[in-house]
């Protein structure tokens, strides 16, 4: 069965600090895709990173890392240095190389950083 | 480039009233998705297309449907709208089966 587990519902941290937010995935298949997306209080989904299963190297653009380990099935998301702006929901989501149809969201943690 | 339009952004309908959601993609994206996204559940998949004249059901079907004559166009039409239709709909779309999806602005619907 395929699943996506974000264990921490809502997270709040003081501007500044750094901040991860886990992801735990469950799939049968060998091939699959990992997704992170950021829903702004705006509503709209942003996406923000794509790895494949057979790529484990970690991830940094800017503030934003990720650090996917096939051995844990994790792919969690740090962000350093938070700021204001990256209050937001953030969905963790897993997409299966044998199916045509949806992809798996996670159901979201909600970030609140604190100026 | 506009990517991924929704119409309209906002919509407001009464009970037994049919409502149709546009969907428009400028990518010749082969796959499109209708999601519904509500507190408490999440992302549901309600329609997904792989290709032009090629739709099939998501997890919460009842209630909608789908068409795809053009490949930039996926129209979801809710045909007698009730209270529980209210949500945000999200109109996505990707290019292959293991391409990113990328998701339009949503509508917010509302049925009373």
């Amino acid at each position: 069965a395929q699943k996506v587990t974000q264990a921490q519902t809502e997270i709040s941290v003081v501007e500044k600090e750094d901040v991860t937010l886990d992801c735990v995935y469950e799939t049968r298949d060998t091939t699959y895709y990992l997704f992170w997306y950021k829903q702004p209080p705006s509503g709209e989904l942003v996406f923000l990173i794509r790895r494949n299963s057979f790529d484990e190297q970690n991830e940094i653009s800017g503030r934003y890392s990720w650090n996917f380990q096939k051995s844990t099935s994790s792919f969690n998301f740090t962000i350093t240095a938070s700021q204001v702006v990256d209050s937001a929901v953030y969905f963790c989501a897993l997409s299966e190389a044998s199916r045509d149809d949806k992809i798996i969201f996670g159901k979201g943690t909600r970030l609140h950083i604190l100026p | 480039d506009a990517g991924i339009t929704q119409s309209p952004r906002y919509k407001i309908t009464e009970t037994g009233r049919q409502v149709t959601l546009m969907c428009h993609q400028t990518w010749s994206h082969s796959y499109m998705f209708w999601y519904r996204q509500d507190l408490g559940h999440g992302l549901r998949l309600i329609y997904y297309s792989a290709a032009a004249d090629i739709t099939d059901k998501g997890e919460v079907p009842d209630g909608y449907v789908v068409s795809r004559s053009k490949t930039e166009n996926f129209p979801l039409t809710l045909e007698s709208a009730t209270r529980s239709q209210t949500s945000v709909y999200f109109c996505a779309s990707r290019g292959g089966r293991s391409d990113t999806q990328y998701f339009g602005p949503g509508t917010r619907l509302t049925v009373l």
